[in-house]
């Protein structure tokens, strides 16, 4: 079975601070994004990377950045967390070619 | 307005019910997705399809793709079967998705 594992599934921090969002996948997937869940407002893609060291800016990239440096893990990066940036983190996987998403079980990071 | 839509947004059954939920998109797609999930839980992708009807126990998803309108069908609703589904496009020549806002579904015993 596919596994996408997140570091934290809660977490708090607080405004100003840099906060670091990791994700493992296990099934050698060539694709890995990164999402923020908001009530009412549904998935919103952050940040979509397509092979190692390389990046594509989603919908809402503004206060992250990425890092992929190896094709298993991708990192979600917020510089100086804001408390508008509280939110539930999905990160996910894919094979190339238009296929099924595989989900992480989320992080449900508060800035305080 | 949205390129994915999906209605209705909240929905209360009584347990054994036919629930449908609808998705309509206005992007020309490879696929559609329908997720499910569950409170304080992941994501689970329940079918992907391109074309016609797909079935998996109570579950069935089907699409048309001149209407480019997909539904997701339960039969014999559970109280299990309470969760938000999603459903997601799959544009052409594009690795993302394209994510409705859900539904979310409860299932009264």
């Amino acid at each position: 079975d596919v596994k996408v594992t997140q570091s934290s599934r809660y977490l708090v921090k607080r405004t100003g601070e840099k906060v670091f969002l990791e994700c493992v996948q296990d099934m050698d997937h060539e694709n890995m994004f990164w999402y923020r869940q908001d009530p009412g407002l549904g998935l919103r893609l952050i940040y979509f990377s397509y092979d190692v060291k390389m990046k594509e800016k989603g919908d809402i990239p503004e206060g992250y950045s990425v890092s992929r440096e190896k094709k298993e893990r991708f990192s979600l990066i917020l510089e100086s967390a804001s408390t508008n940036q509280t939110s539930m983190y999905l990160c996910a996987s894919s094979s190339w070619g238009g296929k099924a998403q595989y989900f992480g079980p989320g992080t449900r990071l508060t800035v305080l | 307005k949205n390129e994915v839509e999906q209605s209705p947004q909240n929905l209360t059954a009584q347990e054994g019910e036919f629930i449908t939920i609808n998705c309509s998109y206005s992007v020309g797609i490879s696929a559609l997705h329908w997720l499910q999930q569950h409170p304080g839980g992941g994501i689970v992708s329940l079918f992907m399809l391109s074309s016609g009807k797909k079935k998996h126990g109570r579950l069935i998803a089907t699409i048309n793709i001149q209407e480019k309108h997909s539904s997701l069908h339960i039969t014999a609703s559970h109280p299990r079967d309470s969760a938000v589904y999603i459903c997601a496009a799959h544009r052409i020549g594009n690795e993302k998705l394209t994510f409705g806002t859900g539904t979310r579904l409860t299932i009264i015993p």
